[in-house]
């Protein structure tokens, strides 16, 4: 069954600290997944997507194979990061999202 | 900056009561999506539609839950008879269906049913 995972529901960090968010799925064929952010009582706002390998914002995403993972990276985290973060894998025209992670960066 | 337009942006009704929420998806896009957003149950597929006919409803209550799509422009959820658990925001996505584009969401709409 097609599944996205992401393990940590709050991460919490220090402005200027790295930050990594777990993401990993579970899918039979060549996945495409993407990153979505949602600040406060926003919309979800596409970040980023496997196949275009940019940085957003500082973010960067790294599609791992063998591991099935798609974890979101970002060096120095700054308080604008602050957000909730979904994992998201498409299957023909839906979006299987993950239950998110809400990043906390401190000052 | 092409935009899913949601209407209304809030809205709070007593229950019992109809619901009708409203999408235009971004010109030229032919998927639509209706999600449900919880604090208890994050993000939920409600229906989608493709090219106007609806592909999958199966994650909507069919008895008070309808959604239509009466032109290209032009996508509805309607709650009839609303009830207090229905509150959540609900957005409106557009894509259009090809290999790894993403969707699009709008601002959706905070109900609150009291």
């Amino acid at each position: 069954a097609q599944r996205v995972t992401q393990p940590e529901k709050l991460l919490s960090v220090f402005k200027g600290a790295p930050v990594e968010l777990k993401c990993n799925y579970s899918y039979s064929g060549s996945p495409e997944l993407f990153w979505y952010v949602q600040y406060s009582r926003q919309r979800l706002q596409l970040l980023l997507r496997h196949i275009s390998r940019e940085s957003i914002k500082g973010f960067t995403a790294d599609l791992n194979k063998g591991e099935t993972s798609f974890h979101l990276k970002k060096p120095f985290a700054q308080e604008e990061d602050s957000a909730m973060y979904y994992c998201a894998l498409k299957n023909t025209d839906k979006l299987i999202f993950g239950t998110g992670t809400r990043l906390q960066v401190f000052p | 900056d092409a935009r899913v337009t949601q209407t209304p942006r809030h809205k709070v009704t007593e229950m019992g009561q109809e619901v009708t929420m409203r999408c235009q998806p971004i010109l030229g896009h032919n998927t639509v999506f209706w999600y449900r957003q919880t604090m208890m149950q994050g993000l939920e597929l409600l229906a989608y539609f493709r090219n106007r006919a609806p592909l999958d409803d199966s994650g909507m209550p069919k008895d008070r839950f309808s959604a239509e799509m009466p032109d290209a422009t032009l996508a509805t959820l309607k709650i009839q008879p609303s009830e207090p658990r229905d509150s959540a925001v609900y957005f409106c996505a557009s894509g259009d269906g090809t290999y790894n584009q993403p969707q699009h969401f709008g601002d959706g709409t905070r109900l609150s049913i009291l």
